[in-house]
């Protein structure tokens, strides 16, 4: 079964500074999916950013972009230049190859500071 | 666009009542997940669609959580004779096909049972 490790329950950030959320995963699939989504507290879930496990470059959109280390079953989540509005939960999530067994982990609260 | 929708944005229910909330995905998508959120926590997998089949529903919690989709689009997931520990956020996804597919949110229905 797969599964998520966030180890950061809550980062704060200085506003126009960047900050990585951290992300593990475990998986005996070859081939998987690793998504990052935004939850603030309105409770919606943004998605934000995917990164497939076969793909040789990290997923860049906008000012987040996906640190994958495949070796480290890494998959760190990097946003620039932080504004206000960022601040929320963010999830770290992986599918498997069928897109099934979508599984979340625990989440990093993210405050950024004026 | 419209995204995906979801209905009751709120529920509050006497225990013992039976709820059913709704989810109408994104016209197209084939593939619709529903999710159970505890406050705090990451979203947990309940059940998983293809079209109209129900693929998975490993993680519907006991034999009162009932999902269907009769027509492939329009998803109702069904709680009888609820409990307190059924109070959760249920969030609906969808995503245009199987195999490593963005997942959409729904807004989420907040459920409070009493």
């Amino acid at each position: 079964a797969q599964k998520i490790t966030q180890t950061q329950p809550g980062m704060f950030v200085q506003e126009k500074e960047a900050v990585t959320l951290d992300c593990t995963y475990d998986t005996s699939d070859q081939s998987y999916g690793l998504f990052w989504y935004k939850q603030p507290s309105s409770g919606e879930m943004i998605f934000l950013i995917y990164q497939g496990s076969y793909d040789e470059q990290n997923a860049t959109e906008g000012r987040y972009s996906l640190n994958f280390q495949k070796a480290r079953k890494s998959a760190n989540l990097v946003i620039s230049a932080s504004q206000l509005g960022d601040s929320a939960m963010y999830f770290c999530a992986s599918d498997d190859s069928y897109g099934q067994n979508f599984v979340f982990g625990p989440g990093t609260r993210l405050s950024v500071l004026p | 666009g419209a995204g995906v929708s979801q209905s009751p944005r709120y529920k509050v229910a006497k225990r013992g009542q039976d709820v059913a909330l709704r989810c109408d995905p994104i016209s197209g998508h084939v593939s619709l997940f529903w999710y159970q959120q505890a406050l705090g926590q990451g979203p947990e997998f309940l059940t998983y669609f293809q079209n109209e089949a129900q693929l998975d529903k490993s993680g519907l919690p006991s034999d009162r959580f009932f999902a269907e989709r009769p027509e492939g689009s329009v998803s109702t997931l069904k709680i009888q004779r609820t409990q307190q520990e059924d109070s959760a956020v249920y969030l609906c996804a969808s995503s245009l096909a199987r195999g490593q597919d963005t997942q959409y949110f729904g807004p989420g229905t907040r459920l409070t049972v009493l």
